[in-house]
């Protein structure tokens, strides 16, 4: 099983659409958890942290449910712009040191 | 501000050459790593460190060397280049405090790499 798994999509909304991606982890004891977004070609950029509470930043909302070890990405009202890749980085630490895990990416494509 | 470099952008090697993959951070940032991006693979971590002098492998180590001499630089060093090796390298830094890994890992461009 991957540590980080993600469902590589594409998922293909029109503009003004609401999308959710989710992202499972194996580590239970992992702490941290994030969304970065990678347009093509390009690096990874982070888009938001993932908090035990539920945050929201603009049209975007992320998720944590501990208990059944996922998260998720809400995106409202889907822009053009949006179109790019989703990365789920989970913090792990199994032996040794903490570590950032990426699972595949979901790619998001959003037509006008 | 720098943030993370990555030299070189773009490098095409031939099977069993050896090459090295530069990346500098001016962020004073203890831990650095290496990942590759292949079509469908995602990220795989390669090597990381959480400071000078301390370094660990990652997911798919085989055929690369790392080391760290200073908070700033962290190479990558491809040892005999093998076509499966063809890839985007991205080099990445963050803040870490007690070895807690809590916030933003900053990437550097990337390099792209062709080995036939």
């Amino acid at each position: 099983r991957k540590e980080v798994e993600q469902d590589p999509g594409p998922f293909n909304v029109p503009e003004g659409a609401t999308v959710a991606f989710n992202c499972t982890y194996s580590n239970s004891a992992s702490q941290s958890f994030f969304w970065y977004r990678q347009d093509c070609r390009k690096e990874p950029k982070l888009l938001m942290s993932v908090y035990s509470s539920g945050n929201e930043d603009g049209r975007f909302t992320a998720q944590l449910n501990r208990a059944s070890q996922y998260i998720s990405l809400l995106i409202r009202d889907s822009k053009l712009s949006d179109s790019a890749t989703y990365l789920c980085v989970v913090n792990m630490k199994n032996t040794g040191f903490q570590k950032l895990v990426f699972g595949t990416g979901t790619r998001l494509l959003v037509s006008p | 501000n720098a943030g993370v470099t990555q030299t070189p952008k773009f490098q095409v090697l031939k099977t069993g050459q050896s090459m090295t993959l530069q990346c500098a951070q001016d962020m004073n940032h203890e831990y650095m790593s290496w990942y590759r991006q292949d079509p469908g693979m995602g990220l795989r971590l390669i090597h990381y460190s959480v400071g000078a002098g301390i370094t660990d492998q990652g997911e798919v180590p085989n055929g690369y060397n790392v080391s760290r001499s200073t908070t700033e630089d962290f190479p990558l060093r491809l040892l005999s280049a093998a076509p499966s090796q063809t890839s985007v390298y991205f080099c990445a830094s963050s803040y870490s405090y007690a070895g807690q890994l809590n916030t933003e890992a900053f990437f550097g461009q990337g390099t792209r790499l062709t080995v036939v």
